[in-house]
């Protein structure tokens, strides 16, 4: 079954505790990208990858990091989470070439004290 | 800049038919979107509509565009209790998705 799968679904972490969340997909896309949701702010793009070794900020950047180092993955690294980075956070990855066929993870809920 | 609108809620009655609005400021996007965000769970392409395309028909799902005005609407034909989530539009300029806030919808018998 193609699908893009995030782990762990639901975290709790306390501020400076480095976590990361994992993001895979089985479709060998080529992009793939970080949101952020946020009530009454809809989802906002944190990075995205065009391919394997190319990753670019998105509109929210600050406080992640991002790697990709194999296509399928594309994890996400908060080096030291903060309360403000309490959200759900979603991966997604389309083709490069296939601009409207963009398949979203089941989201990942974190909540940092 | 790159904004894209919706109202926060919509309510309306099992059977009758639901439209969703979205206003958007880029011109520039190839495809505009429709995503169904349901209770606890992801993000799932409903449709989208290509940008030199005034109108998509989806069994009951009709996409209306009018770019002149920046114009994107979703309606819902005899809507369901299934059809209770939340409502995102969003552009694409470039490589990324701009998502609206999103617009819950509730479906009361």
């Amino acid at each position: 079954e193609a699908q893009v799968t995030q782990n762990p679904r639901y975290l709790i972490t306390v501020t400076g505790k480095k976590l990361t969340v994992t993001c895979s997909q089985n479709m060998n896309h080529e992009y793939m990208s970080w949101y952020r949701q946020d009530p009454g702010l809809g989802l906002r793009q944190i990075y995205y990858s065009m391919n394997v070794e190319v990753t670019d900020k998105g509109d929210v950047p600050e406080g992640y990091k991002v790697s990709r180092k194999e296509k399928r993955n594309f994890p996400l690294i908060l080096e030291s989470p903060s309360p403000n980075q309490t959200s759900l956070y979603f991966c997604a990855s389309r083709p490069a070439d296939r601009e409207e066929t963009q398949y979203f993870g089941p989201g990942t809920r974190l909540l940092v004290l | 800049g790159e904004d894209v609108e919706q109202s926060l809620f919509l309510s309306v009655r099992e059977g009758d038919s639901s439209v969703i609005n979205c206003t958007y400021t880029d011109s520039s996007s190839t495809y505009l979107y429709w995503y169904k965000q349901e209770p606890g769970a992801g993000l799932q392409l409903l449709t989208y509509i290509f940008s030199n395309m005034d109108m998509k028909q989806d069994q009951r799902l009709t996409v209306l565009l009018n770019k002149k005005d920046k114009h994107l609407s979703l309606r819902i034909a005899d809507t369901q209790t299934g059809d209770s989530a939340i409502y995102f539009c969003a552009e694409s300029p470039g490589d990324k998705l701009i998502f609206g806030t999103g617009t819950r919808l509730q479906v009361f018998p």
